[in-house]
């Protein structure tokens, strides 16, 4: 079946560094969405991408729709404190349920 | 908006009993509901899929009669966790979509189900 890989797996970055993940498919998508989950909640949707090439921004947030539908990357600029979670990409094509990636999981140091 | 909530947020109970979780759509009409269930430090893994008013689909591998799922309305669907048993611990989360074609997704806060 479809898979998504995020890469890297976790990291532990210092506050006010920018970060930077992305989400990698061996399949196609139509629509590729990030999320964000902390401890013991649901996620919640931070941007999503419906075209190739897409570049589409959520205040410190950034979001691209690769080009050749197969993948995608999240930036977070200038991190805080608050932005530790984990992020998860999901791709989506009409029709289909979602596939959610393993996840990103952030760590930022004071 | 985009507002979905669960009920309870956590629930414990004791092995063959059965549990009830609720998933709202607080302030729009959820054509779709999905039924998600993640296990610590995993992703999410779709169980089912509920149009209101239909049967839910299942994924493989997913126990229909074990986990019981209802969507009788635009704003409610339930899962029923028959029969609990330990290896039914686990964190499940709701999400409703607001399109037949479910390309936006907004989850619940999830329910903890402990089973002793």
């Amino acid at each position: 079946g479809q898979q998504l890989n995020q890469s890297p797996q976790s990291m532990f970055i210092q506050e006010g560094e920018d970060v930077s993940m992305n989400c990698t498919s061996s399949s196609i998508f139509n629509t590729w969405l990030w999320y964000k989950q902390e401890p013991g909640e649901g996620p919640v949707l931070l941007i999503a991408l419906y075209k190739a090439g897409e570049l589409t921004s959520n205040g410190r947030l950034t979001a691209q729709f690769g080009i050749t539908r197969k993948d995608s990357f999240l930036n977070i600029s200038a991190s805080i404190p608050s932005d530790v979670g984990i992020y998860f990409c999901a791709g989506y094509n009409y029709g289909q349920n979602f596939v959610f990636g393993p996840g990103t999981r952030l760590s930022v140091l004071p | 908006g985009a507002v979905v909530s669960q009920h309870p947020s956590w629930v414990i109970c004791k092995s063959g009993t059965s549990v009830k979780i609720e998933c709202r759509s607080l302030d729009f009409q959820a054509t779709t509901m999905f039924w998600y269930r993640q296990f610590p430090k995993q992703s999410l893994m779709l169980m089912a899929t509920s149009n209101e008013g239909s049967k839910a689909t299942y994924e493989q591998g997913v126990e229909k009669d074990k986990f019981l799922i209802n969507h009788a309305s635009l704003t409610l669907s339930t899962l029923t966790v028959t029969s609990a048993h330990p290896e039914d611990s686990s964190f499940y989360i709701c999400s409703a979509s607001r399109t037949t074609r479910g390309n936006e997704q907004f989850f619940g806060p999830g329910t903890r189900l402990t089973v002793l």
